[in-house]
């Protein structure tokens, strides 16, 4: 079974970088086609992609987003990590990590329970 | 990359069928055969319902369905049930590894 939990931070100040983590466990983050992704949702919003990556360090954002977020992983630890620089209020939401487990799944399999991170001075 | 269009709400009695509609353009929904839907109840992770326009995942009951006709893709609750009030949102792929999630829509069953 695979499971999937994000940790970091419930607040931030305005003008802070944000740092979360994604440590997963039933898949190796090694495994070809492995993928893992980013996605927020503010209070009483949509869901809203943010950036992922691949078991061989491809990564890819959101056009968006693309010049305040980065993302790394930790093959070793299983770990996916989510920076995302100069923090607004309205980057209030909950971020959910969520896994592909190969390439031509085009969809997001497993989910994390989510994490709520608030932006507020 | 602009969000997928959805209906902000449906609704329909227990038993009926209603169908949500999922909008986008040639470079997202229409360009490929990969729209999937989530159901998310308050307080809850997304849940993967409908993959790959119309395919199931394994124990996802078969009340849903899913379809696709250009640029719209569809999700048809049949037989609704006190369970399935939630929100549902639609995603596609979006070319080079992205994808785009829908604006949401809450299902109310009366």
């Amino acid at each position: 079974q695979i499971t999937l939990k994000e940790s970091g931070p419930t607040l931030v100040r305005p003008t802070q970088t944000l740092m979360l983590t994604c440590t997963f466990s039933g898949l190796s983050l090694s495994t070809s086609g492995v993928h893992v992704g980013w996605i927020r949702q503010p209070p009483g919003e949509a869901l809203e992609w943010l950036a992922g990556i691949y078991w061989n360090d491809d990564k890819r954002y959101s056009p968006s987003l693309k010049s305040r977020i980065n993302i790394t992983k930790d093959t070793s630890k299983n770990e996916v990590v989510l920076t995302m620089t100069d923090m607004d209020p309205v980057d209030t939401a909950t971020y959910y990590c969520a896994l592909r487990r190969f390439v031509g799944q085009n969809y997001f399999e497993s989910w994390g329970q989510g994490t709520l991170v608030t932006v507020s001075s | 990359q602009s969000a997928l269009t959805q209906p902000r709400s449906v609704s329909g009695s227990p038993g009926q069928s209603v169908t949500i509609s999922c909008t986008g353009t040639s470079s997202d929904v229409g360009g490929y055969n990969y729209v999937s839907w989530y159901q998310q109840h308050p307080g809850k992770a997304p849940k993967l319902m409908i993959y790959d326009v119309s395919k199931w995942p394994s124990g996802v009951p078969d009340r849903f369905s899913g379809s696709k006709s250009g640029n719209t893709a569809s999700l048809t609750i049949s037989g609704l049930q006190a369970e399935d009030e939630a929100d549902y949102y639609c995603c596609s792929y979006a070319g080079s590894y992205t994808f785009v999630f829908g604006t949401g829509t809450k299902v109310t069953v009366l």
